[in-house]
């Protein structure tokens, strides 16, 4: 079976400092994955896709930036974090492109 | 571009009753139509998805929804809701010609009252 790890959990950072996120996902080989953010509340916002190893596009930057280094990692990351950075940070995979996202536990993000 | 609308922010129902969400969808090619939920702090699980064929889908939990091509709506629907169904609900379309922009609705939370 597939799984889906999201690190870290949480984080409370300061404006200015940097920020990685990561996702991982286990038991599927090239998978397409993806990077969303959900603001306290609120709808979920794409800001990356990425079909294959080495390359991301993005949907919406948002001052970040994001890599696939390996066929089953996404990373998420900036070098100076502004408040609106705040909010909830999911990673989906899908087998194919068009087909149904599965998201992990995602992780929480407080810029002080 | 695509673009998603459900219109009710909040939904309050009594255990047992019957539910409706709405949602309704912008998109010029063949639209793909997925209904997610969320539970508190947690990341979205696919409730049913709709591609082509027969244009009512059946999902987990009792859950179904319909395609309504001519009205660009694609409504969830349960007979009888229960306590454990309080989560938010998220109305999501990609479609043929973008297939990994996938957008989502502002979300309705359901809650409902034992």
């Amino acid at each position: 079976a597939q799984t889906i790890h999201q690190w870290p959990v949480a984080e409370i950072k300061a404006v200015g400092s940097p920020l990685s996120l990561g996702c991982t996902i286990k038991g599927k080989s090239s998978p397409n994955l993806y990077w969303y953010w959900q603001a306290t509340g609120g709808t979920l916002q794409q800001l990356f896709y990425s079909i294959t190893v080495g390359q991301v596009e993005s949907v919406v930057q948002l001052n970040l930036s994001a890599s696939r280094p390996k066929d089953d990692q996404f990373i998420l990351s900036t070098e100076k974090l502004l408040l609106s950075h705040s909010g909830f940070y999911l990673c989906a995979w899908s087998q194919n492109s068009g087909n149904t996202l599965y998201f992990g536990e995602g992780s929480r993000l407080i810029v002080v | 571009a695509q673009s998603v609308t459900q219109p009710d922010a909040r939904v309050t129902v009594s255990e047992g009753a019957s539910l409706q969400l709405r949602c309704k969808y912008s998109y010029s090619g063949t639209p793909y139509l997925f209904w997610y939920v969320q539970y508190p702090r947690q990341g979205l699980q696919l409730l049913l998805k709709y591609y082509s064929g027969d244009p009512v889908v059946q999902g987990v939990n009792g859950f179904e929804a319909e395609f309504i091509k001519s009205n660009s709506s694609f409504h969830l629907r349960k007979a009888s809701v229960h306590w454990s169904d309080s989560a938010v609900y998220f109305c999501a379309v990609s479609g043929s010609s973008n297939t990994n922009k996938v957008v989502f609705g502002t979300g309705t939370r359901l809650q409902v009252l034992p």
